[in-house]
């Protein structure tokens, strides 16, 4: 089945201590991106990555880093997380834009992350 | 910013078509209009997508006006299940792939 899986769903931390929350996808997609969605605000765009070892910054980057070491795996990483990074965030990814290729995105079921 | 502007809240009885418009006055030529839905607070879940032509599949009908600048998302048949919070989002050309713009949507309440 084809899917993006987020681990772990829900996670509650404190101030500062290091987390990752992990992305797979097995779709062979090129495109993955991180978003966190807060109440009223809809959906933003945390990092966005085209390809393996090409990532770049979205709408709220900061506090957050990312990598892509392999296709299939987005990490996102809050190396001091802070309380203002209590939201929900979904990974999600998608074929590279080519012409004739089906395009939407697949997203994850979502990690909330509480800290405190 | 967001490129749409949707209405904050919308209630349809069951069994009833459900039409859920959205304004993209600032749209460009090449961008897409697509529709996602969130339950609860899952994942969103694509809907349908289209340019200029009204396109259909199993899950909704999608109206674009001739001027492209607003769209209608039509669920023919709402049922219980399509209570959701729906995302119309103009996908825009960034660099080589795409990138989604999310408004705050609509929720969408299907009345028994």
């Amino acid at each position: 089945e084809a899917q993006v899986t987020q681990n772990p769903r829900y996670l509650i931390t404190v101030t500062g201590k290091k987390l990752t929350v992990t992305c797979s996808q097995n779709m062979n997609h090129e495109y993955m991106s991180w978003y966190r969605q807060d109440p009223g605000l809809g959906l933003r765009q945390i990092y966005y990555s085209m390809n393996v070892e090409v990532t770049d910054k979205g709408d709220v980057p900061e506090g957050y880093k990312v990598s892509r070491k392999e296709k299939r795996n987005f990490p996102l990483i809050l190396e001091s997380p802070s309380p203002n990074q209590t939201s929900l965030y979904f990974c999600a990814s998608s074929l590279r834009r080519t012409p004739g290729r089906t395009t939407e995105a697949f997203f994850g079921q979502g990690t909330r992350l509480t800290v405190v | 910013d967001a490129k749409t502007t949707q209405p904050p809240s919308m209630d349809c009885a069951e069994g009833r078509a459900a039409n859920l418009p959205c304004n993209h006055s600032t749209i460009s030529g090449n961008e897409y209009v697509y529709w996602y839905r969130q339950i609860h607070s899952q994942g969103p879940q694509y809907i349908i997508h289209g340019l200029k032509n009204n396109e259909t599949n199993e899950m909704a009908s999608l109206i674009i006006t001739e001027d492209r600048k607003s769209s209608t998302l039509i669920l023919p048949h709402a049922t219980l299940r399509d209570t959701a919070v729906y995302y119309c989002i103009v996908r825009v050309v960034l660099s080589g792939t795409y990138k989604y713009i999310f408004g705050t949507g609509t929720r969408l309440k299907v009345l028994a």
